[in-house]
């Protein structure tokens, strides 16, 4: 149980070209999902945290008119990585949580590797 | 303010051997802790979690941690390291203030080698 499932798992494509990523948990239903970003050799980075039917919010640095996240049912969240430059180039993880306790664990996409040429 | 510190960005051992990844903590109220695995390219496979009951969590593929709140740690062993378990492995504490969602502190990860 807790299946995230994440697409794409990879995006290759040119600069300015926007991107929306998709984040579905599989066999519940997420209150809270979480995007994260990872360079290489480094751990995650928290992007922002979205509920269902409320807008994201955002941690410091993070541009959210860059960064769309749509939380628009239970099973599913974007995000939309808008006017993709080179340096927006990383992976990115997605996480849902079951329930509103911080008790409970994330449970974790396998992540999209884009690429901005 | 929670942290997460993991002793060692890489650890080597033998296949067969015992396997110990170092995790502390820095809260000032009772954590929620977990150890998460993530293999290359792929997102994080939760390992265990600590959420205030039993302080010996067992978790999968034969892992487990002690939470020790005289020691602030939580790290996570293995009798015997197989080579399937070389991967990247990261503790993180679930942030508590009021009104919070409950986000996660990860720590910096730590690569685990297995040599055969």
């Amino acid at each position: 149980g807790a299946v995230v499932s994440q697409h794409p798992s990879w995006v290759i494509c040119k600069s300015g070209t926007s991107v929306k990523i998709e984040c579905r948990s599989l066999d519940f239903q997420a209150t809270t999902m979480f995007w994260y970003r990872q360079f290489p050799k480094q751990s995650l980075m928290l992007m922002a945290t979205s509920n269902e039917g409320s807008k994201a919010t955002y941690e410091q640095g993070v541009e959210k008119d860059k960064f769309l996240i749509n939380h628009a049912s239970l099973t599913l969240s974007t995000l939309t990585v808008t006017s993709a430059h080179p340096e927006d180039s990383s992976f990115y993880i997605c996480s849902a949580r079951q329930g509103a306790s911080s008790n409970q664990p994330q449970h974790f996409g396998d992540g999209t590797r884009l690429s901005i040429l | 303010a929670q942290s997460v510190t993991q002793l060692g960005s890489h650890v080597s051992v033998s296949e067969g051997a015992l396997v110990l990844l170092r995790c502390n903590y820095s809260s000032s109220v009772p954590p929620y802790l977990f150890w998460y695995v993530q293999y290359p390219n792929q997102g994080l496979q939760l390992l265990l979690k600590y959420t205030s009951a039993a302080t010996l969590v067992k978790g999968i593929n034969g892992f487990e941690a002690e939470f020790k709140k005289s020691e602030t740690s939580f790290h996570l062993t293995k009798p015997s390291a197989h080579m399937s378990d070389a991967a990247e492995y990261f503790c993180a504490v679930s942030e508590l203030r009021s009104g919070n969602t409950g986000k996660l502190i990860f720590g910096q990860g730590t690569t685990l080698q297995v040599k055969p």
